[in-house]
This record gives structure tokens, sequence and C-alpha cells, in this order.
């Protein structure tokens, strides 16, 4: 079975410091592995995916993650934070062709002036 | 493209009433689900369907719940009778076929469904 587990449930950090959101993910295969972000009130929107391709993946906004096998990690990063960037982050895993999404229970940015 | 499009986005309802929420996919989609979003809970996949046809419905709550897709452009999800319990936000998102890897989800706004 497959799982995902975000390491901490609230981040803050300083607008133009750096930004990680820690994931770690279980799966007895090669998952699919994703972001997405919820910010508040809104509907989810994928930030960006990895399914087996370059292991460094760029998404929207500035944001990357680096896929690493060896430590089951999918880590979400940005160099310098936005105030706009404040949301709910969620790490998500899925097995190759099957469509149904797992989950994290979601990171909360903060940005502070 | 309007993206999925959710109704209602806010519905407020007494204890044992009926409530029906619709959905309207991308057109093109293939697949779509249903979500649950609760502060205890985080996001359950409830349902989802592929070609208008229920795939997996394990996360279904209990017979209270039922959702149908009687064509490519829309589906509903209700509960009946609702409780309490059900409060949360409901999301719909719907997907392109799967092609080996799978494809981006892309969701509705949500429909915050309260039961007093």
């Amino acid at each position: 079975a497959q799982s995902v587990t975000q390491l901490d449930s609230h981040v803050s950090v300083s607008e133009g410091t750096p930004v990680l959101l820690r994931c770690n993910y279980s799966s007895s295969y090669s998952p699919s592995l994703f972001w997405y972000v919820q910010h508040p009130n809104k509907g989810l929107q994928l930030l960006l995916k990895y399914t087996s391709a370059a292991t460094l993946v760029k998404g929207i906004n500035g944001f990357e993650a680096e896929f690493k096998k060896s430590e089951t990690s999918f880590h979400l990063t940005k160099p310098s934070a936005h105030m706009s960037d404040a949301a709910e982050y969620f790490c998500v895993v899925s097995l190759p062709r099957d469509n149904k999404l797992i989950f994290g229970a979601g990171t909360r940015l903060a940005v502070h002036p | 493209d309007a993206g999925v499009i959710q109704s209602p986005r806010h519905e407020v309802t007494e204890m044992g009433q009926e409530v029906t929420l619709r959905c309207k996919p991308i057109s093109g989609h293939n697949s779509l689900f249903w979500y649950r979003q609760t502060m205890m809970r985080g996001l359950e996949l409830l349902i989802y369907f592929n070609n208008n046809v229920p795939i997996d419905d394990s996360g279904m709550p209990e017979d209270r719940f039922s959702a149908k897709m009687p064509n490519a452009s829309f589906s509903t999800l209700k509960i009946q009778p609702s409780e309490p319990r059900d409060s949360a936000v409901y999301f719909c998102a719907s997907s392109l076929p799967t092609s080996g890897f799978h494809n981006e989800q892309f969701f509705g706004p949500g429909t915050r469904l309260t039961v007093l």
C-alpha cells in the first residue's frame, strides 16, 4: 500500500526567505508524486508532478521538488517566499496507471512581512 | 474552459434533509472524482468514475451517500438523510484518460456543506 507523510503541519517563514515543506512517501512500486496547493476557500491546484523522468521537478510560481528514492522523500522548496505563497500544501502519491490520489495531511505555510 | 463547476458553493440544511451536490467536469475529461475535506480527516476520496461508470466507491461513508453520473458532463453526490457529521467541503475533480502515467486532476471550487 502507498501512503504519504507530511512532516510539518505548519511552517512559518519571512517574505524573501527560502521555503522547505517536507514529504516522505511509502510505496511498493515506483510512485507518481505530486504537490498540490490550496489557497483559502479555493479548490486545489497542481504545483508540480514527478512521474519517473527527471528527479528534480520544476513547477509553477518558482517551486521545485526533488525525488530521492534512497530517502523516500519528495520535499518542496522555493528559494524566496512571497506573501502570495501563503496557503496549504498537499503532498500526494499515486501508482502508475491508477486514477486514485492519496493525499498527505497538508502543511499550512504562513509568510510574514 | 470554465474549469470544473460545482453547485451550490454553500449549502446550509437541517439534519434529516436530503442534500444534492452537483458537478460539471471539464469537457473531454473522462474521469470524475468526489472528495470530502474536513479538519479531522483531511481530504478523502469518496468515489470516482471512468466514462460515467463508478470504478471505486470504497470511500463512500455509508448508505446515506450515493453518487451518479448520468452523462459525461454531469454528476451528483446525494446525502439522504443528512447528519451534522456530514458537514465538510466537498470537492469534485476531473481528469483526462490515464495513459500510463497519472494525469493531473483539476479541482472545482468546492461546496461547503453545513448540516445543523
